[in-house]
């Protein structure tokens, strides 16, 4: 089982439209979390990071449940900008940083 | 941008070669991380550098190994070079949690 799993997709999706990506984890311990995005040949870049309590950022809303291993990434109002690949990320090191990103999950918003 | 960049962009090496890619750090931050980002997979943790001492390492073999300058800049060493070696090679510097990722090294080896 990978340490954290998302779906590839793609997710395609009119402008204006809501979408939620969903991402499971298999390490209890895990410390922390993120959403990065990555553009085509580009670099990872942070999106947000994911509380227990929720939070939101603009358009953009993460949720994370640490009892069912699970992290979720909410986009309302897409824009044509938002089409990218979307990578969870759980951080597992204890004194250091360890990431671990899932593979992505690639959304394209058309006209 | 980041301000953490990386060099060469791209590279082609052929099967058995040994390869040194490098990466400046931003600003203030004490510590590189490498990664290894396969085609249409997400990256993979290689080895983290924190004041010039590796400080913790991901499933890769000792073909791959590090160092880190006091000045927190970093080199990638890879060794022995195989096909699936061929890759998207980033750096990604942090003083905290949040890692600032480097635009990468394209890696192709033949």
């Amino acid at each position: 089982r990978k340490e954290v799993e998302q779906d590839p997709g793609p997710f395609n999706v009119p402008e204006g439209a809501t979408v939620a990506f969903n991402c499971t984890y298999s390490n209890s311990a895990s410390q922390s979390f993120f959403w990065y995005r990555q553009d085509c040949r580009k670099e990872p870049k942070l999106l947000m990071s994911v509380y227990s309590s929720g939070n939101e950022d603009g358009r953009f809303t993460a949720q994370l449940n640490r009892a069912s291993q699970y992290i979720s990434l909410l986009i309302r109002d897409s824009k044509l900008s938002d089409s990218a690949t979307y990578l969870c990320v759980v951080n597992i090191g204890e004194v250091t940083d360890k990431l671990i990103f899932g593979t992505g999950t690639r959304l394209q918003v058309f006209p | 941008e980041t301000g953490v960049t990386q060099s060469p962009t791209h590279l082609i090496k052929t099967r058995g070669q040994q390869v040194t890619l490098r990466c400046s750090s931003q600003s203030g931050h004490n510590t590189v991380s490498w990664y290894q980002q396969a085609l249409g997979q997400g990256p993979q943790f290689i080895f983290q550098y924190y004041r010039e001492e590796e400080n913790g390492r991901g499933n890769f073999p000792p073909r791959f190994s590090g160092l880190q300058f006091p000045n927190y800049s970093s080199e990638l060493n890879v060794n022995a070079l195989e096909l699936d070696d061929s890759a998207l090679y980033l750096c990604a510097s942090s003083f905290h949690e949040t890692q600032y990722f480097g635009p990468g090294t394209r890696l192709l080896v033949l």
